[in-house]
């Protein structure tokens, strides 16, 4: 079965630290770009990191400096580190994979499978 | 605030048609990056609805549909039913600053 499964979430006090995890199943995750996108309790998505298959990495301004995404791809598992947390970064944490549009151009790569998400609370 | 504007809700009886309309500018939807959309049922992820302006993955009703034009997009759902009842999200690319993947503000469908 194709799926993604986050951990890590849970309570953190603001200036503090966090790692997510992703485990993939039922792809080809080394091949396959992946992104965390956010969503801030009752408001919208946010894209806030992805990695290309090939190693390339992109942040949202809104984290850049204190998010660091990486994978493993002999565990099939995505990760974030998340440093210097703030209260705006409380959000459900979703893992996603990433698909070609069809066009070729990294900038029309969609979000074709999402995990259940992984809820993340900033909060002293 | 996003860069994509979507209405924060529509509505719609079952069996009608409804549009949910998602405004850029000509640094995402107007520079010809595609759209995409996004289904939110009540407490779970977004599932993808439409890819590429207007294709459909396999398993989605051909009741929802997608186009695209100048700088705005629009996803539209025929024969409403009770299970229509999500948050809509449009998704695409903007070039500004260092350039971002960006969703709309989304857009809550409530089935009458």
């Amino acid at each position: 079965e194709v799926q993604l499964l986050e951990s890590g979430g849970g309570l953190v006090q603001p200036g503090g630290s966090l790692r997510l995890s992703c485990a993939a199943s039922g792809f080809t995750f080394s091949t396959q770009a992946m992104s965390w996108v956010r969503q801030a309790p009752g408001k919208g998505l946010e894209c806030v990191s992805t990695i290309s298959g090939t190693g390339d990495i992109f942040y949202a301004d809104s984290v850049k400096g204190r998010f660091t995404i990486s994978r493993d791809n002999s565990k099939n598992t995505l990760y974030v580190q998340m440093n210097s947390l703030r209260a705006d970064d409380t959000a459900v944490y979703y893992c996603a994979k990433r698909r070609d549009s069809g066009t070729r151009n990294y900038r029309d790569w969609y979000f074709d499978l999402w995990g259940r998400g992984t809820l993340v609370t900033v909060s002293s | 605030q996003s860069v994509l504007t979507q209405p924060p809700s529509v509505s719609g009886a079952p069996g009608q048609r409804v549009t949910i309309s998602c405004t850029g500018s000509s640094s995402n939807i107007g520079a010809g990056y595609d759209v995409h959309w996004y289904q939110q049922l009540p407490g779970t992820a977004p599932k993808v609805l439409i890819y590429r302006n207007t294709n459909r993955p396999s398993g989605v009703p051909d009741r929802f549909s997608g186009s695209k034009s100048a700088t705005s997009a629009s996803l539209a759902i025929t024969g409403l039913q009770a299970e229509d009842e999500a948050d809509y999200y449009c998704q695409s690319y903007d070039s500004t600053l260092s350039g971002s993947w960006v969703f709309g503000g989304g857009t809550k469908l409530t089935v009458l």
